[in-house]
């Protein structure tokens, strides 16, 4: 099974930072017939479903503000959220989709300063 | 517009067998994969299994000889069954299409005597 390492586990930040937080794959996600990484990075707010934020590790989905940016190739991803806003706060995962069984990282929750 | 909707009982006696429907619209089970994802309180996500367009499955290794996934694409529904439960397997479980775009509401199950 592919293994994904979040990091931090926690983070905390005032309004108007940016921040950045990782995510390492135990093996490559990035197909070589398509040239894509098979990583998604989901956002996810107390009591709801997570939402997806971006697709192959850098498309953002539709609708999501451009402050979120996903980048990274083969076993090495980060979201980076610029100027974080209250709605921001939440937790984030990333989750492979390279292979089964899918997996997500551990995830990281952004707090409040 | 496409929706998911899981359902299922809210408590499960430990060694009996949860069953969990996903009754979906807006998209054929034909041409996409469901996948189910479930989440212990205050923890993270994990992802169960899914069952592609072809109707073949795919389940997560530690479940799996626990885990079944199925369809009935003439009432546009998938079903969970998981035997054996116990107190751990107590958590929010979600249905999602595979793209990650749309997830349903998840349902809340409790495994407790």
């Amino acid at each position: 099974d592919i293994v994904m390492t979040q990091s931090p586990s926690s983070l905390a930040v005032s309004a108007g930072e940016t921040v950045t937080i990782n995510c390492k794959s135990s093996q490559s996600l990035l197909y070589s017939g398509n040239q894509k990484n098979y990583l998604a990075w989901y956002q996810q707010k107390p009591g709801q479903s997570p939402k997806l934020l971006i697709y192959w590790a850098s498309t953002r989905q539709s609708g999501v503000p451009d402050r979120f940016i996903g980048s990274g190739s083969g076993t090495d991803f980060t979201l980076t959220i610029s100027s974080v806003q209250a709605e921001d706060l939440a937790i984030y995962y990333c989750q492979q989709y390279y292979d089964t069984p899918y997996t997500f990282g551990a995830g990281t929750k952004l707090e409040l300063k | 517009q496409v929706q998911l909707k899981e359902s299922g009982p809210g408590l499960v006696q430990p060694s009996q067998t949860l069953s969990l429907t996903c009754t979906v619209s807006g998209f054929s089970l034909t041409s996409n994969s469901v996948h189910w994802v479930r989440q212990p309180p205050g923890k993270g996500l994990e992802w169960m299994g899914g069952i592609w367009g072809d109707g073949s499955t795919d389940y997560n290794s530690a479940l799996k000889s626990r885990l079944s996934i199925s369809r009935d694409t003439s009432k546009s529904q998938v079903f969970l069954k998981m035997n054996s439960l116990q107190t751990d397997d107590t958590a929010i479980y979600f249905c999602t299409i595979a793209s990650g775009v749309y997830w349903g509401q998840g349902v809340m199950v409790t495994v407790s005597s």
